[in-house]
């Protein structure tokens, strides 16, 4: 098993409506969860970060439910621009690690159409 | 503008060539990574390093080598020994090795001739 696993998609989505889509996480210690986007050939960059249940930024909310160890990013009002790829991505390290390892989703892909 | 840029964009390599991308930053950052990404998959690590002079093994460190001479920056050598190196190479700085966020250059895309 994948220890981050993500529906690759395509989400296809009129513009102006809302998506939803879900990451779930093999290690029930994980600590830290991210959402990153990443456009067509391009480099990840980060969207958010989601400490503890979860948190929103503009039209964008992640939430994070530790009993069903998965994570959530939901888009309200999708613009033409927000067409990209969303990796998921798990801190695994643990208090007494040396380093904090991240460990990336495949990603979803989602596709805004006019 | 600070930054992580890594070059060539593209790159070509022959078979049982050496290839050697580029990494370099001026966000003086302590750690630097490299990632491949291929398709249908996450990225996995390569290798990483947390301050200059020393650097680790990550996931799939076979067939790659690594330095770390400056602070600034982190080559990444493609031996003759990685059988499949057609991928997307990422290269990320963080300010520590704790620190999660990490910043991404553009990529470097390699192919093999």
């Amino acid at each position: 098993r994948k220890e981050v696993e993500q529906d690759p998609g395509p989400f296809n989505v009129p513009e102006g409506a809302t998506v939803a889509f879900n990451c779930t996480y093999s290690n029930s210690a994980s600590q830290s969860f991210f959402w990153y986007r990443q456009d067509c050939r391009k480099e990840p960059k980060l969207l958010m970060s989601v400490y503890s249940s979860g948190n929103e930024d503009g039209r964008f909310t992640a939430q994070l439910n530790r009993a069903s160890q998965y994570i959530s990013l939901l888009i309200r009002d999708s613009k033409l621009s927000d067409s990209a790829t969303y990796l998921c991505v798990v801190n695994n390290a643990q208090p007494t690690d040396s380093w904090g390892k991240l460990q990336f989703g495949a990603g979803t892909q989602v596709v805004v159409t006019p | 503008d600070g930054g992580i840029t890594q070059s060539p964009k593209y790159l070509f390599r022959k078979e049982g060539q050496n290839v050697t991308l580029s990494c370099e930053q001026n966000l003086n950052h302590d750690a630097m990574y490299w990632y491949r990404q291929d398709p249908g998959q996450g990225l996995r690590l390569i290798y990483y390093s947390q301050i200059v002079n020393d650097f680790q093994k990550g996931d799939i460190a076979e067939g790659y080598s690594v330095s770390r001479e400056k602070k600034e920056s982190f080559p990444l050598t493609v031996t003759s020994a990685q059988k499949n190196p057609t991928a997307f190479y990422l290269c990320a700085s963080s300010p520590g090795v704790f620190q999660e966020t990490q910043y991404f250059g553009p990529g470097t895309r390699l192919l093999v001739l």
